[in-house]
């Protein structure tokens, strides 16, 4: 059974404090691993798209990092703002050519207070 | 302004109804998919559609019926669902074919309520 795990399920910061959350998936037969941010009422919205062991991407302040061999990638926030607040999913690629087949974790729910 | 529209954005159906949920895709892609969210559950595949075919069937049972009649329209149709069923619809697209590295793009989704 595939299975993502995103820790924590929560968190709550401060508003110029940094932060990081974790995804764990399998790591065989690895193709791609996804970010998003999930704003209340609006569309997922892709953050990353991470293929490669060893990649790292930046975004702005976010960036993310992934670990094929051992099955993580860790997304952090830096100096985190109100608006950054939302819930933030990964998503394992599972079979190869098919982009749309993701796995989702059940997220990280990310508030930050001003 | 998101390049995949849905409507209805709220859907309440009773369980004998039969609905439909509709999606458009403004972005030019080859692929669309249902995703469900469901209450304290992560976002699961339901189906797969690439070139209007439809690929992937994710155990979905037949009481979701869906249709894609061209690259940039899908529905499902919901007909005798059980309250169970409630929860947040999602379309998403994508272009197909060049890569896993691709990015998959959403919907705002459709709230479904079954009374």
């Amino acid at each position: 059974i595939l299975n993502v795990e995103q820790s924590p399920q929560s968190l709550h910061v401060q508003e110029g404090d940094s932060t990081n959350f974790t995804c764990s998936f399998p790591s065989s037969n690895f193709y791609a691993l996804h970010w998003y941010r999930w704003e209340t009422a609006k569309s997922p919205e892709a953050l990353f798209v991470m293929t490669l062991n060893g990649d790292e991407k930046k975004k702005g302040r976010i960036s993310a990092t992934l670990n094929t061999k051992e099955g993580y990638s860790y997304l952090y926030i830096k100096g985190s703002q109100p608006e950054d607040s939302a819930t933030y999913l990964c998503a394992f690629l599972f079979g190869s050519g098919n982009t749309g087949k993701l796995i989702f974790g059940q997220g990280t729910t990310l508030q930050v207070k001003p | 302004e998101t390049g995949v529209t849905q409507t209805p954005r709220h859907l309440v159906m009773g369980m004998t109804n039969k609905k439909s949920l509709k999606c458009e895709q403004h972005l030019g892609h080859n692929a669309m998919y249902w995703y469900k969210q469901s209450a304290k559950k992560p976002l699961e595949l339901m189906f797969v559609y690439n070139f209007k075919e439809q690929t992937e069937n994710n155990s979905v049972p037949s009481r979701f019926s869906p249709e894609c009649p061209n690259s940039s329209h899908l529905f499902l149709h919901l007909h005798t669902l059980q309250p169970e069923d409630s929860a947040l619809y999602l379309c998403a697209s994508s272009q197909e074919g060049s890569g896993p590295g691709n990015t998959i793009y959403f919907g705002e989704g459709s709230w479904l309520t079954v009374v």
